[in-house]
C-alpha cells in the first residue's frame, strides 16, 4: 500500500496550458505539502496545508493553486503553463508540525511528477 | 522561514572512503532532520535529531546535532555504492507558520 501517492508520474504539456497533479495520503495525517525540485536537486517548498489553514511560500507564481477536497488529497492546480514550470514536483505529507513539537514529524513523499513544458 | 545551509553541493568519492554532509544555520533549532533521495526517486526520511549534542549511529551513517543545536552533521563510514543519491536536512520553521524547510542537499557520488 502506497503511503502517499501522486498521479501522473511524467506530464509533458505545451506552454500555456493549464493541468493538474494529484496527490493523496493514506497515513491519516494533517498535514500536506508541495515541493519543487529543480535541476539542481534543490527541494523549494510550495504550500503547506492542513485543515485550519494554507501557508503559500511567497515566490510561489499565483498561477499555482492547491486544492484540497478532503483532509487526504492536496492537488496541485497550474495555470498558463510556462518553460519555467519544469521540474519535478514532490507531494508530501506529515503530522501537523505544531503539534508535534518533540514527535515524530517526518515527512512521507510521493514518488513525484516529471513535469515538462515545452 | 527557516533557512540552513548546507555543504558541500556536490561531493565525489572512491568506494571506502568516508563522507560528511553538513548543515548550519544563524538561529538555534527546535530539531533536525536527515532524508536520502536515491537518483529517481524520492526523498526518504533517514532520522530526527532533537537533543543538543545528540548523536545517533545506523549501521554506517552516524548523525550528530550540535551543542548550540544550530549546526548538524551526517557522516557516512565506508561508503559503498548504494550510498549514492542528495542527502537533505531539514527543519521547521518557528513561528506561527510552521514548515518544513529544507537544505539544498548535497549530492554524493561514489565511485567504484
Amino acid at each position: 500500500d502506497t503511503a502517499v501517492s501522486q498521479t501522473p508520474k511524467y506530464l509533458v504539456t505545451q506552454m500555456g496550458n493549464d493541468k493538474s497533479i494529484k496527490c493523496e495520503q493514506n497515513l491519516g495525517h494533517d498535514t500536506m505539502y508541495w515541493y519543487k525540485q529543480d535541476s539542481k536537486k534543490f527541494l523549494k517548498i510550495m504550500f503547506s496545508y492542513n485543515n485550519k489553514e494554507l501557508i503559500i511560500n511567497e515566490t510561489v507564481p499565483n498561477r499555482f493553486s492547491p486544492k484540497s477536497p478532503d483532509k487526504a488529497h492536496l492537488n496541485l492546480h497550474i495555470n498558463s503553463l510556462e518553460l519555467g514550470d519544469s521540474a519535478v514536483y514532490f507531494c508530501a505529507s506529515s503530522q501537523e508540525l505544531g503539534q508535534a513539537r518533540q514527535g515524530n514529524t517526518e515527512a512521507f513523499f510521493g514518488q513525484g511528477t516529471r513535469l515538462t513544458v515545452v | 522561514g527557516q533557512q540552513v545551509m548546507q555543504i558541500p553541493q556536490y561531493q565525489h568519492v572512491q568506494e571506502g572512503e568516508d563522507f560528511t554532509t553538513y548543515c548550519n544555520s544563524s538561529t538555534t533549532l527546535s530539531n533536525i532532520q536527515w532524508y536520502k533521495q536515491r537518483p529517481g526517486g524520492h526523498p526518504v526520511f533517514l532520522i530526527q535529531l532533537v537533543k543538543s549534542g545528540e548523536v545517533k549511529k545506523q549501521k554506517r551513517l552516524t548523525f550528530q546535532f550540535g551543542e548550540a543545536k544550530k549546526n548538524s552533521s551526517l557522516h557516512i563510514t565506508a561508503t559503498q555504492t548504494t550510498d549514492v543519491g542528495t542527502y537533505f536536512c531539514a527543519v521547521i520553521s518557528s513561528g506561527s507558520a510552521r514548515q518544513l524547510t529544507f537544505g539544498s542537499g548535497t549530492q554524493l557520488t561514489v565511485l567504484p
